[in-house]
């Protein structure tokens, strides 16, 4: 079963705009990460920012914030004041316990001038 | 630290060549794993190791794919004999053992960029 679904295959947004990436998760664990990866068109994969499930407070890093919505099971990714460099894809991954991490299939990210 | 190393860069192959694809994990890691990536199917993790013991194989297309972690700083992907269809990025990727609550974020390589004609 697909434990992380990224349901935007696409998204644009003008340069200097605030943008959402939506992701949904699957577990019955109550202990496990959620993770955004960027990769740039270079091809490398760039970690962004880390939630745990026991957070009580939203991770942020920067420009990026994490949407956490437990209940909902889902772990947005927010991108405030977008740059043209932020134009990549992005992936949503869950890692369960210690072991193996998941990934979504992405969003291709475009940031127009 | 270097970070995640993997070679060959690229590697350009003619189909049922043997290939074998290295990786060196950050010093100190406990977690490798190899993933490949592809239009079609995505991000695909084919096996990790924890303390250089195989933990999940299940990813592995099939017997032609192989992996070995002789120790915590080497790890091999190989491909007897391969097809046109195992052209992909091959990434590596390593990360601490998580405790308690933490979860580590993987640290990837640059990947291998397997052509097989």
């Amino acid at each position: 079963a697909q434990k992380i679904t990224q349901t935007q295959p696409g998204m644009f947004v003008q340069e200097k705009e605030a943008v959402t990436l939506d992701c949904t998760y699957d577990t019955s664990d109550q202990s496990y990460g959620l993770f955004w990866y960027k990769q740039p068109s270079s091809g490398e994969m760039i970690f962004l920012i880390y939630q745990g499930s026991y957070d009580e407070q939203n991770a942020t890093e920067g420009r990026y914030s994490l949407n956490f919505q437990k209940a909902r099971k889902s772990a947005n990714l927010v991108i405030s004041a977008s740059q043209l460099g932020d134009s990549a894809m992005y992936f949503c991954a869950m890692r369960e316990g210690g072991g193996d991490m998941r990934f979504g299939a992405g969003t291709r990210l475009t940031v127009k001038p | 630290d270097a970070g995640v190393i993997q070679s060959p860069r690229h590697e350009v192959t003619e189909m049922g060549q043997e290939v074998t694809l290295r990786c060196k994990p950050i010093s100190g890691h406990d977690y490798l794993f190899w993933y490949r990536q592809t239009m079609m199917r995505g991000l695909e993790l084919l096996i990790y190791f924890n303390n250089n013991v195989p933990i999940d194989d299940s990813g592995m297309p099939e017997d032609r794919f192989s992996a070995k972690m002789p120790n915590a700083s080497f790890s091999t992907l190989k491909i007897q004999p391969s097809e046109p269809r195992d052209s992909a990025v091959y990434f590596c990727a390593s990360s601490l053992y998580g405790v308690g609550q933490k979860h580590y974020e993987q640290y990837f390589g640059p990947g291998t960029r397997l052509t097989v004609t």
